[in-house]
Parts: C-alpha cells; structure tokens; sequence
C-alpha cells in the first residue's frame, strides 16, 4: 500500500543553521505532497503542499520539491529559529480516487536552541 | 471563525472501560476525519464522513469502535471496551474540499 518514510528524529540544531528533514514515498499512482506541523499543545497545520512533479511547495521559509524520479519530498530551511521548534509530519494524499485519507510518516521533532 | 475542537483534551481510563470522543468539525464543512497516532508512530486514518455518511472506513481497527455524525455536524468516536493498544492522540480533523484543518486531538490513555 502507500507509504511515507521520513528520517527519525529528534533533529537538534543551533539557531540559524540550514535544515533538511528527508521524506520519500511509496505510492501506487500520483500522490500530492503535504508537510504538517504541529506546534506544542495545538493541532496538526498545513505547512506546504506540492501536487505535482517537480512543484516546489514554500511557506515561512520552508520550502519542499516534489522529486518524481526519487520518491521524495525533502522538507528544507536556510535559517531555522527557536519559533520552528515542533513536530513535523510528511504526508500524502491520492487524488486519483475518491478516497481523501492523508497517508502520514512517523513525524520528525525539531529542536532548535538559541 | 472557529476551528475544529475537540473534547476531552485528555482522557485517562481503565482497560474495559468505555470512552466516547468528540469532534465539532469548522461550520460547512461536509467532510470530516477521524485520525490516531499510537505512542510515536505515524498517523494513521481511521474514517471520513461525508455530511452524515460514511465514506470510507477502512482504517477502523476493530468492532470496538464506533463512529457516529448524526445530523452531520459534530461526530463522536467510541471506544468500547478500552484496551491498552488504544492509546494514543487521536486527531479529528474536516474539510470543504481538498485542505483539511486538524483539531488539537485528544490524547486518550488506558491503564
């Protein structure tokens, strides 16, 4: 069945450095590509989206390319700060059927410290 | 506008108890979803309703769940009788059409 695969965490970095959470994919057909985040105490929210090949999905410095020819979505930012300190899932979606579950990975914590 | 809420915050029951969830999806929204992360896992799905219907329940784990939207507003999710295996955050979340809004979920715990 389809699947998401993305890096284990925690991931601990210093304010300002470059981040790169690994996300790749297994999907019978065409998926859209989502990150989440999810903030402590609150819900998951929509960080970006990509819907097709070689999109690239970007929202408060975050950007993702959906890569077709490797099954990956890798979630990237120039400079992290102590604000982006969350959980982050990957996920996809087929939009080929009917069916709109979200199909997520396990979710990488990032902590960043000033 | 509000967003999708969800009560209890946190439940914490004993095994073979039972436990009922609830979801107040945001105003319009026909599509609503129910979700559960276990201890660190991925997210899983568990059921979409459309309005009062359900549309696909192929995630629902076992007989000991039910799912209900009566009316099709707020829906409930009842776990009877609770098992260990069920614990975890179980996230609701709904949608107008393709973006679908989380609520904060509600971390269920059986001893």
């Amino acid at each position: 069945g389809d699947s998401v695969t993305q890096m284990e965490g925690p991931v601990t970095l210093s304010e300002e450095a470059f981040l790169t959470i690994n996300c790749t994919y297994t999907a019978t057909g065409y998926p859209s590509l989502f990150w989440y985040v999810q903030y402590p105490g609150e819900g998951l929210q929509l960080l970006l989206k990509a819907t097709k090949a070689d999109d690239k999905g970007s929202n408060k410095g975050f950007e993702a390319t959906y890569r077709k020819e490797t099954t990956s979505f890798h979630l990237e930012k120039g400079s992290v700060q102590v604000s982006d300190s969350a959980v982050y899932f990957c996920a996809l979606r087929m939009m080929n059927t009917g069916f709109q579950k979200l199909v997520f990975g396990t979710g990488t914590r990032l902590l960043v410290s000033p | 506008e509000a967003g999708v809420t969800q009560f209890p915050s946190h439940s914490v029951i004993e095994k073979g108890q039972t436990v009922t969830l609830r979801c107040d999806p945001i105003s319009g929204h026909d599509n609503l979803y129910w979700y559960r992360r276990v201890m660190g896992k991925e997210i899983k799905f568990l059921l979409h309703f459309v309005k009062e219907s359900k549309q696909d329940e192929s995630g629902m784990p076992n007989n000991r769940f039910l799912a209900e939207r009566t009316g099709g507003t707020y829906s409930t999710l009842k776990v009877q009788p609770a098992e260990l295996e069920d614990s975890g955050v179980y996230f609701c979340a709904s949608s107008l059409n393709n973006e679908q809004f989380f609520g904060p979920g509600t971390r269920l715990t059986v001893l």
